[in-house]
């Protein structure tokens, strides 16, 4: 059993609508989470980062964090033809582990004009 | 600032040859992480260098490589290529007081034939 774990999708939503992203996790002393997008061909983009528990907000994007469930979400509102991306979550023990990152294998989304 | 920057971007080695790829990392991050992307795997952790030190490794052979230099630039070897090394080879930076909010370059696509 993979670390993390997260849908591949593909989603497909229309312009517009409320996107929600998942990752389920088991190792519990993960207490960095991290949300990147990926467009074909390019390098991660880092678009959230937690640390522990709680909610964050930038823009139209929404990142949660519930580690009791071990369950963090990324929603992203009013969503454009532009997000059509990979978006993959990522996490670390920080503390002898700083610096590796433990990735999602990536939801592919597409959304439709 | 400019970005992580990595050389080459493409790369066609043949099995049993070994490569040598390069990262410059945002100005001012001295902590540089290398991570291995395929279809198959997604992104994994390859190694992690901060001031000079590896401080981290991932779950890779030895002829997985690196090392970094005094001024942050980081390099990453792989030697007696296989046919599994085939890859997106991605370099990313982060600052010293987060380690975990990586920065990532454009990637070395690697094929090797």
């Amino acid at each position: 059993q993979k670390e993390v774990e997260q849908d591949p999708g593909p989603l497909s939503v229309p312009e517009g609508a409320i996107v929600s992203l998942n990752c389920t996790y088991s190792n519990s002393a993960f207490q960095y989470f991290m949300w990147y997008r990926q467009y074909s061909r390019k390098g991660p983009e880092l678009l959230m980062y937690t640390y522990s528990s709680g909610n964050k907000e930038d823009g139209r994007f929404t990142a949660q964090v519930d580690k009791s469930s071990k369950y963090i979400s990324l929603f992203i509102r009013d969503s454009q033809p532009s997000d059509s991306a990979t978006y993959l979550c990522a996490m670390s023990a920080g503390s002898g582990n700083t610096g590796k990152l433990i990735f999602g294998q990536g939801t592919t989304l597409q959304v439709k004009p | 600032k400019a970005g992580v920057t990595q050389t080459p971007r493409y790369l066609i080695k043949t099995r049993g040859q070994q490569v040598t790829l390069s990262c410059s990392p945002i100005s001012g991050h001295r902590s540089v992480s290398w991570y291995q992307q395929t279809p198959g795997q997604g992104l994994q952790f390859l190694f992690e260098y901060f001031s000079e030190t590896q401080r981290n490794k991932g779950n890779f052979p030895g002829r997985f490589s690196g090392r970094q230099f005094s001024n942050s630039r980081s390099e990453m070897n792989v030697s007696t290529l296989e046919l599994g090394d085939s890859a997106l080879y991605l370099c990313a930076s982060s600052p010293d007081t987060v380690r975990e909010t990586q920065y990532f370059g454009p990637g070395t696509r690697l094929l090797v034939l």
